[in-house]
């Protein structure tokens, strides 16, 4: 079956640590996308990338990092320099076709 | 930026319909999407407008017009399990990227 995997589902971390959340896809999907979801807010674009080896700041991209080595794979890395990194974290891919955004089933990171 | 306004919450009744609006302000509109979502879980898609009218998809219908920035998502025949947040998405063209920016979302509670 063809989707986008993230893990983990649920993390927590300590104040001042790092934490890389992964994201894979196998629909062979060019553009990946990594947003972010806090309760009543709209989800937010932190980064994405339309192709290998590329990537662009989102709207909230403080204190996060990515690379994008394969097209299957798009980690983030929430640096300790992210001040409320407390949140539900999305990834997706985008079918260049229809548009459509596919989503993974997202990643809840706690910071303790 | 762009505005994307939708209301917070709505209830109905199981076997009613709810219509769920969204305004919007953008430059280099590109597309309309909108997005189901069930607490805790990834966005799943429902339907894409583009062009001005009505595309009807089954319970589920969405409605565009481009030149008042303003569509909505009609569920019709509420059953239970469409209790979710319904996210507007909208797509706009800025050079050679497409991006997609979501509303806070509509959390829809239906009663038995």
């Amino acid at each position: 079956d063809g989707g986008i995997t993230q893990s983990p589902k649920y993390l927590f971390r300590k104040e001042g640590q790092n934490v890389t959340l992964s994201c894979e896809q196998n629909l062979n999907h060019d553009a990946m996308y990594w947003y972010r979801q806090d309760p009543g807010q709209g989800l937010r674009l932190i980064y994405y990338s339309q192709i290998v080896n590329d990537f662009q700041k989102g709207d909230i991209a403080e204190g996060y990092s990515v690379s994008r080595e394969k097209k299957e794979s798009f980690p983030l890395t929430v640096t300790s320099a992210q001040k409320n990194p407390t949140a539900f974290y999305l990834c997706a891919s985008r079918n260049r076709n229809t548009g459509e955004l596919f989503f993974g089933e997202g990643s809840r990171l706690t910071v303790l | 930026g762009q505005n994307i306004d939708q209301p917070t919450e709505m209830t109905a009744t199981e076997g009613a319909i709810v219509q769920i609006n969204c305004t919007y302000q953008t430059s280099g509109f590109n597309g309309l999407f909108w997005y189901q979502q069930h607490a805790g879980e990834a966005p799943t898609f429902l339907s894409y407008n583009v062009l001005d009218g009505l595309e009807e998809k089954g319970r589920f219908s969405s409605f565009l017009s481009r030149s008042k920035g303003y569509s909505y998502l009609l569920l019709k025949e509420l059953q239970m399990k469409d209790s979710a947040s319904y996210l507007c998405a909208v797509r706009r063209k800025a050079s050679n990227d497409y991006k997609l920016s979501f509303g806070a979302g509509t959390t829809v509670t239906v009663r038995a």
